[in-house]
């Protein structure tokens, strides 16, 4: 699976649209890039996947880059909730055994 | 959606017992389950694959004799840590796919299950 790069942390003041990049310049053209986020001590939570196309769904929106070397997370109004470390996956999309591997991510702090 | 549950959530266990987590997935089958590990600030590193109905896959540097993975069933998947040290304290999650509908190129993870060893 293609390496991504992430900034470690970022600050996002609450009510407003908080954009996590990240690269991913050696992705192949069957991989997709993936969002999970992790709220401290629980589990990664999935948000949102794409290939080549921007992709909305009810958490975020999704902007890749037309020749796909990095993608941009936008959660358009932040909450205090959305404080969370994000990760920025690329992996191919089929098989059953097809496996998730994290990066560093990036740690979102939302503030008053 | 697709869900996974973990259990217990959280586990103290003295140092040379055994501890056995389940990982269940809930209204889906999933032949393949994963299993992470996860130290305080740190990211989560993959252990093993689980596959159901054959041995498990295990990742470079995991020790499968320590580390021991049932996966009997198309719902269930266990991992026991075995002769637990408290260097085996840590952070434990595992995650499946549903492989019906629009979520199916979607893994979902369990809560986790928090391992302390006195």
């Amino acid at each position: 699976d293609a390496k991504t790069t992430q900034p470690p942390s970022m600050d996002c003041a609450e009510g407003r649209a908080a954009n996590l990049p990240c690269n991913h310049s050696t992705i192949s053209g069957n991989e997709y890039v993936y969002w999970y986020r992790q709220i401290h001590s629980q589990g990664p939570q999935y948000i949102i996947h794409g290939l080549k196309n921007n992709e909305t769904n009810e958490m975020a929106s999704l902007i890749i880059t037309e020749d796909r070397k990095s993608s941009t997370l936008i959660l358009p109004h932040a909450t205090l909730r959305d404080t969370a470390v994000y990760y920025c996956i690329v992996r191919v999309a089929t098989g059953t055994a097809s496996k998730l591997t994290f990066g560093t991510g990036t740690r979102l702090q939302v503030t008053l | 959606g697709a869900v996974v549950s973990q259990h217990p959530s959280r586990v103290i266990c003295k140092s040379g017992t055994s501890v056995k987590i389940e990982c269940r997935s809930l209204d889906f089958q999933a032949t393949t389950m994963f299993w992470y590990r996860q130290f305080p600030k740190q990211s989560l590193m993959l252990m093993a694959t689980s596959n159901e109905g054959s041995k498990a896959t295990y990742e470079q540097g995991v020790e499968k004799d320590k580390f021991l993975i049932n996966h009997a069933s198309l719902t269930l998947s266990t991992l026991t840590v075995t002769s637990a040290h408290p260097e085996d304290s840590s952070f434990y999650i595992c995650s499946a796919r549903d492989l019906r509908g629009p979520g199916a190129n979607v893994l979902t993870f369990g809560a986790g299950s928090r391992l302390t060893v006195l």
